[in-house]
């Protein structure tokens, strides 16, 4: 069946360090994966996402990379600063309409 | 920068009452979308809607769901005879069908008692 979900529910970083939130999905069908942000008391703010014909996507400070072989999706932050403090999902589509979420990754940054 | 944005922000209900969630999408989307967040649980899909129509919907968007857009601007989320586990965040969201990309509402918190 279709599932999108990571693998680890909290991750804690050093300011200045680098972030990597790791996300795996089982539908061998999905083309489109997302990353998104979620504040407390705030509705999921995109960040990046990728398609299926590419491995790797670079925004500003982030940089998703998938690897379509094992089926893994990982987000990476650099220079964390404390204003990514937050949770973090991946979502997958397959085509259609309906927008898959996984479970959240809450990233503590410690000052 | 344009957004979704979403009235109440929080909506306390009896048992059994309706509620109606209302969203403004932006305004040049075509594609609308409503999910539902338990509190500490992942974003769960409801509904899409397009072309005046639903495209698809979970098995969460059961009878006592329905969705419209009335006007040119509001799209709106029913819940007919609400029930205690409706409780939840609920997000609007619209689509720019060129780049996939959804954007988000802030939410509607709704507290069934």
């Amino acid at each position: 069946g279709e599932s999108v979900g990571l693998h680890l529910p909290t991750l804690s970083v050093q300011e200045g360090d680098n972030s990597i939130i790791n996300c795996a999905y089982s539908n061998s069908a999905s083309d489109y994966f997302i990353w998104y942000k979620q504040e407390s008391g705030k509705g999921p703010q995109f960040i990046i996402d990728i398609r299926s014909n590419m491995d790797k996507r670079q925004g500003q400070r982030v940089t998703v990379l998938l690897n379509k072989t094992v089926k893994h999706l990982s987000l990476q932050i650099a220079a964390t600063q404390p204003g990514d403090s937050a949770v973090y999902f991946c979502a997958e589509k397959s085509g259609g309409f309906k927008t898959i979420f996984g479970a959240g990754t809450r990233l503590f940054v410690k000052a | 920068e344009p957004e979704v944005t979403q009235t109440p922000s929080h909506q306390v209900t009896q048992m059994g009452q309706e509620v109606i969630l209302r969203c403004v999408p932006i305004s040049n989307h075509l594609y609308f979308y409503w999910y539902r967040q338990i509190l500490g649980q992942k974003v769960e899909f409801l509904v899409s809607f397009y072309n005046n129509e639903i495209s698809e919907k979970s098995e969460i968007f059961d009878d006592q769901f329905s969705v419209e857009r009335p006007d040119g601007s509001n799209f709106t989320l029913k819940i007919r005879s609400t029930k205690l586990e409706d409780s939840a965040m609920y997000f609007c969201a619209s689509e720019d069908r060129t780049t996939d990309t959804q954007y988000f509402g802030p939410g509607t918190r709704l507290t069934v008692l």
